[in-house]
């Protein structure tokens, strides 16, 4: 069964540092998310892509956030400056259309020191 | 702005209890409910998505209801593996942020004790 995957599972940095976090969506959908998770809390949505754009956006997702789709099957979130409070559960989906079903990767857990 | 509202946070039942979750919403044009299920540490692993009050979706020990203003998640005769945070999540089509992003309350985190 296609699944999203994302690499690496843990990633720890030190505060300032610049940090990309890689994802591989389901190869047939067309819009790629990512969301976070901060300890606890609910899950935030940060972005949207489709046909090589941020379709959306929320306001956690500032100038220090950028996302890229570098070739036809990576998708990445790239952090510039990491501060403390980037701490958290990076999720990735895709889904095949903007009303359907959104899929899920694993994560990668962002550790900021 | 779209808002989510779980209840119970927390709900502990005997093997074979049945229950239900509960999810109130607050979105300007419904285009979709989706109910997940996330394991700790682990992504939210998608189970029903619900379009329309009335509709109504089964999987396994699962039946998710929906009306206009809440969705209920039927646990029937739950078993020790149905363990986990239920997760529900709204997609507006009108709200000023637009109609991507789903919209997550905070989870019911559900324990099943043998």
């Amino acid at each position: 069964e296609p699944e999203v995957t994302q690499t690496p599972s843990h990633q720890v940095t030190q505060m300032g540092q610049e940090v990309i976090l890689r994802c591989v969506p389901i190869s047939n959908h067309l819009y790629f998310y990512w969301y976070r998770q901060i300890l606890g809390q609910k899950v935030e949505f940060l972005v949207s892509f489709y046909n090589n754009e941020i379709s959306e956006k929320s306001e956690i997702f500032d100038d220090q956030f950028s996302v890229e789709r570098p070739d036809g099957s990576n998708f990445t979130l790239k952090i510039r400056s990491t501060k403390l409070e980037d701490s958290a559960m990076y999720f990735c989906a895709s889904s095949i259309g903007t009303g359907s079903e959104q899929f899920f990767g694993p994560g990668t857990r962002l550790t900021v020191l | 702005e779209d808002q989510v509202t779980q209840s119970p946070e927390a709900l502990r039942l005997q093997e074979g209890e049945s229950s239900s979750l509960n999810c109130s919403y607050t979105v300007s044009g419904l285009r979709g409910l989706f109910w997940y299920r996330q394991d700790p540490g682990k992504g939210p692993e998608f189970l029903f998505t619900l379009y329309s009050a009335g509709e109504e979706k089964e999987k396994e020990r699962l039946k998710a209801t929906l009306t206009k203003k809440e969705s209920f998640l039927h646990i029937t005769a739950p078993k020790p593996e149905d363990s986990a945070t239920y997760l529900c999540a709204v997609q507006g089509g009108y709200s000023g942020a637009g109609s991507y992003q789903l919209t997550f309350g905070k989870g019911t985190k559900l324990s099943v004790i043998p």
